[in-house]
């Protein structure tokens, strides 16, 4: 049974770096996308990146290279490092399993399968 | 960008309805498309990926068409366990995700 759980401090003070995890159980890490999901009190879903087990990453431009996505093979995990926070990214963080497909040799990646039951972050000093 | 709308954006509906939630995207995305269920608390649930296909273990009642820049979701009879909030996510030659602003369908 596939299940994502992250883990992180629940609160952060304004300007730092807010740090999460991703543990990934029942999956295989090589085979997957990795991705990070983030939803405002009240709001929609955004979207903050993605990265492949060989360290490739894409993320959202909104975030403007505040976010570092990074994995851990050994320890089928991957993490999340967002600088510079404001209260804008006080906010549920979710990661989640991407679906990817091959074309013409390359993985594209194009849904989320499984998700974490997410962990909420406060930025307050 | 990736501009991407969501009509309509609240729909109240019983027991019993066919509803059709309509997704629209500022430029093609092929079908490259996925459908998310969520419910307050909880985690989004992957309800239709690739535009039409259903995922594992998802009622038949729920079908997704579409390609290009319009897409739509169906229940065909709304259950009380699908009162929830929808959204669609594009994956684009960009290699971004992107969601739209999410659909609530709620009691009439």
């Amino acid at each position: 049974q596939v299940q994502l759980q992250e883990s992180g401090p629940g609160l952060v003070k304004p300007s730092e770096t807010l740090s999460l995890t991703c543990t990934v159980s029942g999956a295989s890490i090589y085979s997957y996308y990795w991705s990070w999901i983030r939803q405002s009190p009240g709001k929609g879903l955004d979207w903050i990146g993605y990265i492949y087990f060989n360290g490739s990453t894409n993320y959202n431009p909104s975030l403007k290279s505040r976010a570092t996505i990074s994995v851990d093979t050994s320890k089928k995990s991957f993490s999340l490092k967002l600088n510079s926070v404001t209260a804008a990214d006080t906010a549920v963080y979710y990661c989640a399993r991407v679906l990817i497909t091959m074309i013409r040799g390359d993985p594209h990646p194009y849904a989320m399968d499984y998700w974490g039951q997410g962990t909420t972050v406060t930025v307050s000093s | 960008d990736i501009q991407m709308t969501q009509s309509p954006s609240t729909l109240s509906a019983s027991v019993g309805d066919r509803i059709t939630i309509t997704c629209r995207v500022s430029q093609s995305v092929s079908t490259w498309l996925a459908w998310y269920q969520q419910k307050p608390g909880r985690a989004p649930q992957l309800l239709i990926f690739k535009s039409s296909t259903l995922q594992s273990g998802v009622p038949s009642r729920f079908s997704g068409s579409g390609s290009g820049t319009e897409f739509t979701l169906t229940i065909s009879s709304l259950q009380p366990d699908d009162f929830a909030t929808y959204y669609c996510q594009q994956y684009n030659s960009f290699s971004i995700f992107t969601f739209g602003p999410g659909t609530k369908v709620d009691v009439k």
